[in-house]
């Protein structure tokens, strides 16, 4: 149990829709990242805000955006949806002992 | 692109078995950490290696480092079928932005 919830789990998008994905923590931690997993393949690093700024950003285009608030918790938004945006969307927070990262249960986006 | 690249992609063995993952990375880091992923559900972190170090010890768990290869490898030892899941090898180079190899699907069979 790493005390990082996501929400939804699954969700549904028609292509063109947009879609907020959100991530909460009871750990404190004051940096969270958001990454993209494709069905197969490794998670792939989106970006990472700390303490409510932007700190970090990965080859992902500006349609992917994100905010983080006071009490930590984070949303992802993208706007625009295409159909190889269905993945699955892992929120992690951190750091913690050793520098690790922990991460939520994800959210299923499918985009038809 | 992922920098990290595991091997192999799918790996079948029995219970008690042992399983060995490798795992290789492009550019210099401050620590490699391997987690496993059951079903596409949330990742779990299993064990860190800083970069100083060659060999760590978690259990059933053994990771070893050779930075001069740009390696790391995961060995289980007398699995079992509860070890079932993907794992994934993650490097970060100090920002925790952390970049994830493809994975080994591990398959343990009663």
């Amino acid at each position: 149990e790493t005390g990082v919830t996501q929400s939804p789990t699954h969700l549904i998008k028609t292509r063109g829709q947009q879609v907020t994905l959100r991530c909460s923590s009871q750990s404190g931690h004051n940096t969270v990242s958001w990454y993209q997993q494709a069905l197969g393949q490794g998670p792939q690093f989106i970006f990472q805000y700390y303490r409510e700024e932007e700190n970090g950003r990965g080859n992902f285009p500006p349609r992917f955006s994100g905010l983080q608030f006071p009490n930590y918790s984070s949303e992802l938004n993208v706007n625009a949806l295409e159909l190889d945006d269905s993945a699955l969307y892992l929120c992690a927070t951190g750091p913690g002992e050793e520098y690790t990262i922990y991460f939520g249960e994800g959210s299923w986006l499918t985009v038809v | 692109s992922q920098q990290g690249e595991e091997d192999p992609q799918a790996l079948s063995i029995q219970e008690g078995e042992n399983a060995t993952m490798n795992c290789s990375y492009k550019t210099s880091i401050n620590n490699l950490q391997w987690y496993r992923q059951n079903s596409g559900r949330g990742l779990v972190h299993l064990i860190l290696i800083r970069s100083n170090e060659r060999e760590k010890h978690s259990g059933r768990l053994r990771v070893t480092l050779d930075t001069s290869k740009k390696s790391s490898s995961l060995l289980i030892t007398a699995s079992r079928a509860a070890d079932t899941a993907s794992y994934f090898c993650a490097t970060t180079s100090g920002t925790y932005k952390y970049i994830f190899g493809t994975g080994t699907r591990l398959k343990v069979l009663a």
